[in-house]
């Protein structure tokens, strides 16, 4: 009875490639996010959308794309993988009035 | 634009000694504010919030946190920590009319000595 699932943990590719990491929680929240945490452990948004529509898109390159099929889940969609992408993508959700955001367990992408 | 800092990047504690891991937020309005906790290759699990209303508030694990406004500052405390507390915690800001994104500190790195 997981809250807050992603997939894949991890993700090893090669630069250049597509991929996508996906997120799904079962709280019944209205609002979820993709945050990335780098090297150094820094946290910082990148996307949050409430019942599927964009709310926030802070300045992410736009090789990356979210994608929302309905309010449980969250894709997140990235091409042309380069270096810099490599981190830790965490997913949350929380109801929108509340903002006590629940974390996934991360997907770590390391991009060769 | 909020900002959250935690001056401390490493601290060392005893075990059974008392804890205080800062944090000190801007932020133009009344902020909502967390504290979550990170072990090693793990998410981030809440150990408490503040939204309005007391100022001290108690979370999970015997952690507690104190909001004072004047000093911008959202401290997170306990009287006696255990191993099992060595982790990174991380304070955040919260921005209920900016689509509720959260800012994150930097983190402090908690080392729990026997």
């Amino acid at each position: 009875d997981t809250a807050v699932s992603q997939t894949p943990k991890y993700l090893v590719t090669q630069m250049g490639n597509d991929k996508s990491i996906k997120c799904e929680q079962n709280l019944g929240h209205d609002t979820m996010y993709w945050y990335k945490q780098d090297s150094k452990k820094f946290l910082k948004i990148m996307f949050s959308y409430n019942n599927k529509e964009l709310i926030i898109n802070e300045t992410v390159p736009n090789r990356f794309s979210p994608k929302s099929p309905d309010k449980a889940h969250l894709n997140l969609h990235i091409n042309s993988l380069e270096l810099g992408d490599s981190a830790v993508y965490f997913c949350a959700s929380s109801q929108l009035q509340r903002n006590e955001q629940f974390f996934g367990p991360g997907t770590r992408l390391t991009v060769l | 634009a909020q900002s959250v800092t935690q001056p401390d990047i490493h601290i060392t504690v005893s075990e059974g000694a008392s804890l205080e891991l800062r944090c000190n937020y801007s932020y133009g309005a009344t902020p909502y504010l967390f504290w979550y906790v990170q072990s090693p290759g793990q998410g981030l699990q809440l150990l408490l919030k503040y939204f309005s209303g007391d100022t001290l508030v108690q979370g999970i694990k015997g952690f507690e946190a104190e909001f004072k406004r004047s000093q911008s500052s959202f401290n997170l405390r306990k009287p006696s920590v255990h191993w099992s507390d060595a982790a990174e915690y991380f304070c955040a800001v919260g921005a209920p009319m900016k689509g509720n994104k959260l800012v994150f500190g930097a983190g402090t790195i908690l080392r729990v000595k026997s």
